[in-house]
């Protein structure tokens, strides 16, 4: 099972609204409404950003959004500020392999 | 609060066996995944394995399997990750992190354990 497909690196002035990208097959993405996010900053941890395609756990910014069409899963982020530079996952359950979960290739978004 | 508490650091040689664990407190959820991550030094995040504490249901990704073990002990809230023999490609940090059984999103993560295997 190969990884989902994600833009190596996104960028944006401050202010301004970005979207990442996040490619798979029927399997996975385009099977199943369980795309998640995860942001994760230099020596940090992943912390859940959005799940279930859309949702967005409490006490997330509102800045962040997700959606889904077809095969591709999508993250933006508006109102672009500098906190928000840091790698970006998705992550989608997938019938494809064990175990049951595959993530992205990972987005670095960088802040101008 | 839910919060996932990683054992420490760890400095092993190629061969050596390692075990290292992951504590779970706060959640009132019977029955729930533990996931293992690698992140190899300027990678991305990859799925090792998940493990349902309510039955011990363990899913390995055909990379790691046989290579690693994923066990638990409910009586103590804590999952481990485990190594025979490790080789210098085994360095990396390694997150564990939990998802309710039935819901698809793991959350939150453990601090991390990074593992480094140098002769």
């Amino acid at each position: 099972q190969s990884a989902l497909t994600q833009p190596a690196s996104v960028s944006g002035s401050p202010g301004q609204s970005i979207t990442i990208s996040c490619t798979g097959t029927s399997s996975d993405v385009g099977g199943y409404n369980y795309v998640s996010w995860y942001q994760q900053h230099p020596g940090k941890a992943p912390k859940l950003m959005i799940y279930d395609v859309s949702s967005r756990p409490s006490g997330v910014s509102n800045r962040f959004s997700g959606s889904k069409s077809g095969n591709t899963a999508s993250l933006t982020v508006s109102g672009l500020q500098a906190e928000d530079e840091a790698d970006y996952y998705c992550s989608s359950y997938t019938i494809s392999t064990t175990p049951d979960y595959v993530f992205g290739t990972g987005t670095k978004v960088t802040v101008l | 609060e839910v919060q996932l508490v990683q054992s420490g650091a760890e400095v092993k040689k190629p061969g050596e066996p390692l075990k290292i664990s992951c504590k779970v407190s706060g959640y009132s959820f019977t029955s729930y995944w533990i996931g293992w991550v690698r992140q190899m030094p300027g990678k991305g995040l990859e799925w090792m394995g998940i493990m349902n504490l309510g039955d011990s249901n363990t899913r390995y990704s055909p990379s790691f399997k046989g290579q690693v073990t994923i066990s638990a002990d409910k009586s103590i809230s804590t999952a481990f990750l485990q190594w025979t023999n490790l080789k210098a490609s085994d360095t990396a940090m390694y997150y564990c992190s939990v998802a309710v059984d039935g819901l698809y999103w793991f959350d939150p993560w453990g601090q991390g354990t990074l593992v480094t295997v140098s002769s």
